[in-house]
């Protein structure tokens, strides 16, 4: 099966400063891969995702990107804001959006 | 919110008792799952269904069952409870063909074992 390595499992950033978080999947047939932020307490939400056909997306000041032949994508989080503190879940599929497979999360802290 | 409910939220039970864990959604979707999260290993698949009476073994399955007799409803049931169980579940829907491609999760079920 899968198998998502993610990291780093903690990061601490000063309030305005960028964030990265790097994931790593081993089965080149992955084709769908989705970022999901936990707030303390609460259920994991969807925030970005991207397909194995796309190589870059953003919104606003999240961004995601992919590169299929390292087998690897990343969360780019730019001017970050308190309320961005939050345990961050990679994921990945494949063959379709079914049966995700989540890396450990990274668990990000805003210093304000 | 999002369709889709859990209960209980909250459960404390003994070792060797089964346990039942509800999910119910109102979205109509095909494909539901359980996973479980505890620390340092993030979201674990325990069972998923893509339909009624259609459902498949996660990478955790072991000591779990499922059952999804209605679309709305999927049933996960510890069947002898043990400290090893202890941990949140979640309950998902989605993962259709269709944008929104994502996952909406449950509240979630934080199961105590003792």
């Amino acid at each position: 099966g899968e198998n998502v390595e993610q990291h780093p499992s903690t990061l601490s950033v000063q309030e305005g400063d960028s964030a990265v978080i790097k994931c790593t999947y081993s089965d080149s047939a992955s084709n769908y891969f989705p970022w999901y932020k936990q707030e303390l307490g609460k259920r994991p939400q969807l925030i970005i995702d991207i397909r194995s056909n796309v190589g870059e997306k953003k919104d606003q000041r999240i961004a995601v990107t992919l590169n299929k032949t390292a087998k690897h994508f990343s969360l780019h989080i730019t001017e970050t804001q308190p309320e961005d503190s939050a345990v961050y879940f990679c994921a990945a599929s494949i063959g379709g959006y079914q049966k995700v497979t989540f890396g450990i999360g990274t668990k990000l802290q805003v210093i304000p | 919110d999002a369709g889709i409910t859990q209960s209980p939220r909250h459960k404390v039970t003994e070792t060797g008792t089964p346990v039942t864990l509800r999910c119910h959604q109102t979205e109509n979707h095909r494909y539901m799952y359980w996973y479980r999260q505890d620390p340092g290993h993030g979201l674990r698949l325990i069972h998923y269904s893509y339909g009624v009476k259609d459902t498949d073994k996660g990478e955790v399955s072991d000591g779990y069952s499922v059952s999804r007799s209605k679309t709305e409803d999927f049933l996960l049931t510890l069947e002898s409870a043990t400290s090893s169980q202890t941990s949140v579940y979640f309950c998902a829907i989605g993962g259709e063909q269709g944008a929104p491609y994502g996952y909406t999760f449950g509240s979630g079920t934080r199961l105590t074992v003792v």
